[in-house]
């Protein structure tokens, strides 16, 4: 199974302000998928993180609230952009091994103050 | 769209006993489905998956059932522990990438 390292596990941050959550991979994967997760509620996909060409973005998330890098096949960042109280959430990046079974970082509990 | 709901949001039982977690979706043109299990304010853990063609899968004292034609999956927890205390989300996978998830279920087990 893949081992996904997330950082930061959890931060408060002010409102106007950004946060960058990284994510490294123990293997390489062609794909990674950046999730959030909105108290009490399931996982929303964010966005696709391809290695060497841009992000693919869900309706609803714009690339200019959410910035991802993918530099190589093991690492990808999410950036959280002028945040605001209901950006509180927690994000999760996750991954595809065999392009079936999905795994997923221990998350980033962020709270916006 | 898929839509995967499950059933119940909560549940609450004594340490020692069965018991069973659903999980239904509207389109039977999955791939896969896959339980996974989240403690509070954490990532997910995969338990269980089972491709489309299989029936079953089982690790532990965990068993996921699956049938596809009805749209239905459940999660079988034998022996409950306190340990096993949780939320459990269900997923399905559907063209390439896409995974749809359930709301979960809150699993309290009372020593």
């Amino acid at each position: 199974s893949a081992v996904i390292s997330q950082k930061p596990s959890r931060d408060i941050c002010q409102r106007g302000t950004s946060l960058t959550i990284q994510c490294q991979v123990d293997s390489q994967v062609t794909m990674m998928f950046w999730y959030r997760q909105q108290p009490g509620q399931s996982l929303t996909l964010i966005a696709t993180a391809n290695q060497g060409s841009e992000a693919t973005y869900e309706s609803g998330f714009v690339i200019d609230k959410f910035p991802i890098s993918r530099p190589n096949l093991t690492f990808s960042t999410l950036t959280v952009s002028n945040m605001s109280p209901e950006d509180s959430s927690i994000y999760l990046c996750s991954v595809l091994q065999g392009s079936t079974e999905a795994f997923f970082g221990q998350g980033t509990r962020l709270t916006v103050v | 769209k898929q839509e995967v709901t499950q059933i119940p949001a909560a549940l609450s039982v004594p340490e020692g006993e069965n018991l069973v977690l659903n999980c239904s979706f509207t389109d039977s043109a999955i791939y896969n489905l896959q339980w996974f299990r989240q403690d509070p304010g954490k990532g997910l853990t995969s338990l269980l998956l089972i491709q489309s063609s299989q029936r079953e899968q089982t690790s532990g004292r965990l068993n996921a059932s699956l049938d596809k034609s009805s749209g239905r999956s459940t999660l079988y927890i034998a022996a409950s522990q306190p340990g096993d205390s949780a939320t459990y989300l269900c997923a399905v996978k559907t063209g390439a990438n896409n995974l749809f998830f359930g709301t979960g279920t809150r699993l309290t087990v009372i020593p």
